[in-house]
C-alpha cells in the first residue's frame, strides 16, 4: 500500500533562518506531487506541484522553493524566513495517470516563525 | 483556473440535526471532490463526483453533482460529534484547487 511520510510535524524557526521541509511517497511511481500551506483557521494555497523529477510548477511567488531530486521525494526550501510564512504545511501525492485520482495527504508541517 | 466557492463558511449545528454545505462554481466543473480535515489533522479524502447529477451516499453523508456541473452538495442527517471539522470541495484539474471550506461545530 502507499504511505506518504512527513517531517519533522512541529518546527520553530526564527525570522531568516533557513527552512527545509522534507516529504517522501513509498509504493507507488511517478506520483503527484504537492505542497499546500495552510493558515490557522484557513483554506488551502497550493504553493507547488511537480509531475516528474526535476518539474515544479509555483502558484504563488514568495520566498519558498521546491525541487524534486527523485521520483518519489519533494523538497520544500527557503533560504530566509519571513513572519509570514508560519502556517501548517501539507505535502500530498496524487497517482499520476488521471485526474479521477484523489489527493493524499501526509501529516502536515505545523511551522511557526518567530 | 476554474475556483469553487463553498457556503457557509461556519456551520453550528445541533447533534442529530442535518445541514447541507455547497460547493459552487461559475463555470462548468469536470468533477468535484470533497474531503474532510478534523482538528488538528490533515485532509482526509471522502468522495468524488464525475457525472451530471450524480448522487452518491456515505452512511449520513449524501453527496450531490449539480445538473449543469456548476455545484455541488454534501448533506449530512442526524449530525454527530464526529461530524466536526472542515470540509472542503475541491476541483481536481491536477492542481487540486480547494474551496475555502465549511467549518463544521457541533452542539451535544
Amino acid at each position: 500500500s502507499q504511505t506518504i511520510h512527513q517531517w519533522p510535524a512541529t518546527l520553530v524557526q526564527p525570522v531568516g533562518s533557513p527552512l527545509s521541509l522534507e516529504c517522501t511517497v513509498e509504493g507507488t511511481s511517478n506520483p503527484n506531487l504537492y505542497w499546500y500551506r495552510q493558515a490557522a483557521g484557513r483554506g488551502l494555497q497550493l504553493l507547488f506541484y511537480s509531475v516528474g523529477i526535476g518539474q515544479i510548477s509555483s502558484e504563488v511567488p514568495q520566498n519558498l522553493s521546491a525541487s524534486r531530486p527523485q521520483d518519489r521525494q519533494f523538497i520544500l526550501s527557503s533560504k530566509k524566513l519571513l513572519l509570514s510564512d508560519s502556517g501548517f504545511y501539507l505535502c500530498a501525492w496524487m497517482n499520476g495517470a488521471g485526474i479521477d485520482s484523489p489527493l493524499h495527504f501526509g501529516n502536515g508541517t505545523r511551522l511557526t516563525v518567530t | 483556473g476554474q475556483q469553487v466557492m463553498q457556503i457557509p463558511q461556519y456551520q453550528h449545528v445541533q447533534e442529530g440535526e442535518d445541514f447541507t454545505t455547497y460547493c459552487n462554481s461559475s463555470t462548468t466543473l469536470s468533477n468535484i471532490q470533497w474531503y474532510k480535515q478534523r482538528p488538528g489533522g490533515h485532509p482526509v479524502f471522502l468522495i468524488q463526483l464525475v457525472k451530471s447529477g450524480e448522487v452518491k451516499k456515505q452512511k449520513r453523508l449524501t453527496f450531490q453533482f449539480g445538473e449543469a456541473k456548476k455545484n455541488s452538495s454534501l448533506h449530512i442527517t442526524a449530525t454527530q460529534t464526529t461530524d466536526v471539522g472542515t470540509y472542503f470541495c475541491a476541483l481536481n484539474d491536477y492542481k487540486l484547487s480547494f474551496g475555502a471550506g465549511t467549518t463544521v461545530t457541533v452542539r451535544a
